[in-house]
């Protein structure tokens, strides 16, 4: 099975930074990498696709980048309703995996 | 409006059995693979297993677990009810979680619409 590594686990920011989490596949997954984010309480959201693929109605301070084995979700300038979890996934195999999570915190 | 609707959790004794639907509307369940993802209390997300979708030509459907399930949890679909189920047999204490169901988008894809998750506890 791929397993997919998140960093950091918890991330500490302010409204207005520059926030980038990292997320590393074991073996090439192509372009086939969402990300999520979850708040809680609730269910995940769909946030970026196909590695660098924007939901709709998700906002453009939201970006995905990357291929292969590394992939990185960036939010251009942080958002007080951006405080949250946030996971990746792979989808190269019907055995989907996240993941652990990155928990973005108010500095 | 697309949706899903998770219903059927509680409480269950370990080595009994709860079954899990998951009311689909808006779109047809059998056309899209259809999944299970859940998530231990302050913990992250673990995706449980995959039916996958008929579709109009009546393909045939594959399923998929994960390794922790396999041999105790059940995926089934009644395209009639347009509903999902997970049938959990002889579950565990670790199996204690909200359990979300989830549309793939496309053959293979990103989960694009999910349920509100409904709690199971595995507890004597």
């Amino acid at each position: 099975d791929i397993q997919m590594t998140q960093s950091p686990s918890t991330l500490s920011a302010s409204v207005g930074d520059r926030v980038t989490i990292t997320c590393r596949a074991s073996q090439s997954i192509s372009n086939w990498l969402a990300w999520y984010q979850q708040k809680p309480g609730k269910a995940p959201k769909l946030l970026i696709y196909k590695a660098s693929s924007l939901e709709s109605g998700v906002p453009s301070r939201f970006s995905g980048s990357g291929s292969g084995t590394e992939f990185t979700l960036t939010i251009s300038s942080l958002q007080p309703d951006d405080f949250a979890s946030y996971y990746c996934q792979h989808y190269n195999t019907y055995l989907r995996t996240f993941g652990q999570g990155t928990k973005v915190e108010i500095k | 409006e697309v949706q899903l609707v998770e219903s059927g959790g509680g409480l269950v004794k370990p080595g009994g059995s709860l079954r899990l639907s998951c009311a689909a509307s808006g779109f047809s369940l059998s056309d899209n693979n259809m999944n299970w993802v859940r998530q231990s209390p302050g913990k992250g997300l673990e995706w449980v297993s995959v039916i996958t979708g008929s579709g109009a030509s009546g393909r045939s459907t594959s399923i998929y677990y994960a390794d922790s399930v396999r041999g105790r949890f059940a995926i089934s679909r009644d395209n009639a009810k347009n509903s999902l189920y997970l049938q959990m047999n002889s579950p565990r204490a670790e199996d204690t979680a909200v359990y979300f169901c989830a549309r793939d988008r496309g053959s293979l894809g990103a989960f694009d619409i999910w349920g509100q998750g409904t709690m199971v506890t595995v507890s004597s």
